[in-house]
């Protein structure tokens, strides 16, 4: 069985600081990471995804994120945030021998402050 | 290109009323995904489709739902007698197939409130 693990329910910050959103996970196979956003009245969106090779992934909207396998961590951060970044983020996980369903996280609602 | 598409946008419906809830995946995805959002479970997995089969069914919270899908496109997901606590907005995404990790492409959802 997976989980997932955000730390933070929700995330105030001012406009153009750094931010980090915390995501672990627990499994007993190898799994394959995925950070996805919902801006408010519509579905997920594919921020980036981890299925192998570099533990560094960079995806849309200046996002990235570093994938820790000791730490079992998939945190996503972003140098300089802007008032559009306001929306909910959702870690998540799914692993080959499932479909590919996805085991997802409680989300963190990123607020961003002028 | 078209995206997944899900209809109603929106139901309000009344306790032990059945309904059924659509989703159009994008052409040539294979495989189909139901997950529901509610405020106290967060994001949960119902049901996956590969084609028109259904492997996994582990997520369907109770035998009042079901799901079926035809010609490896359209999926319907029913709810009989439905209950309060089935409101939530209910999630359909489709990948290019199920033996892989694609992305999932999700549609814009369908919002159920139970009165």
């Amino acid at each position: 069985a997976q989980s997932v693990t955000q730390l933070d329910s929700q995330v105030p910050v001012f406009e153009e600081a750094p931010v980090e959103l915390r995501c672990n996970y627990s499994s007993s196979v190898s799994v394959y990471l995925f950070w996805y956003v919902q801006y408010p009245n519509q579905g997920l969106q594919l921020l980036l995804k981890y299925l192998s090779g570099s533990t560094l992934v960079k995806g849309i909207n200046g996002f990235e994120a570093e994938f820790n396998k000791s730490q079992t961590s998939f945190h996503l951060r972003k140098p300089s945030v802007h008032i559009s970044d306001t929306a909910e983020y959702f870690c998540a996980v799914s692993d080959n021998n499932a479909g590919n369903m996805l085991t997802f996280g409680g989300g963190t609602r990123l607020m961003v402050k002028p | 290109g078209a995206g997944v598409s899900q209809s109603p946008s929106n139901k309000v419906t009344e306790k032990g009323k059945d309904v059924e809830l659509r989703c159009d995946p994008i052409s040539g995805h294979t495989a189909l995904y139901w997950y529901r959002q509610s405020l106290g479970q967060g994001l949960e997995f119902l049901i996956y489709f590969q084609g028109n089969s259904a492997p996994d069914k582990s997520g369907l919270p109770s035998d009042r739902f079901s799901a079926e899908r035809t010609g490896g496109s359209v999926s319907t997901l029913t709810i009989q007698r439905t209950q309060q606590e089935d409101s939530a907005v209910y999630l359909c995404a489709s990948s290019p197939s199920g033996s892989d990790p694609y992305e999932q492409y999700f549609g814009p959802g369908t919002r159920l409130t139970v009165t």
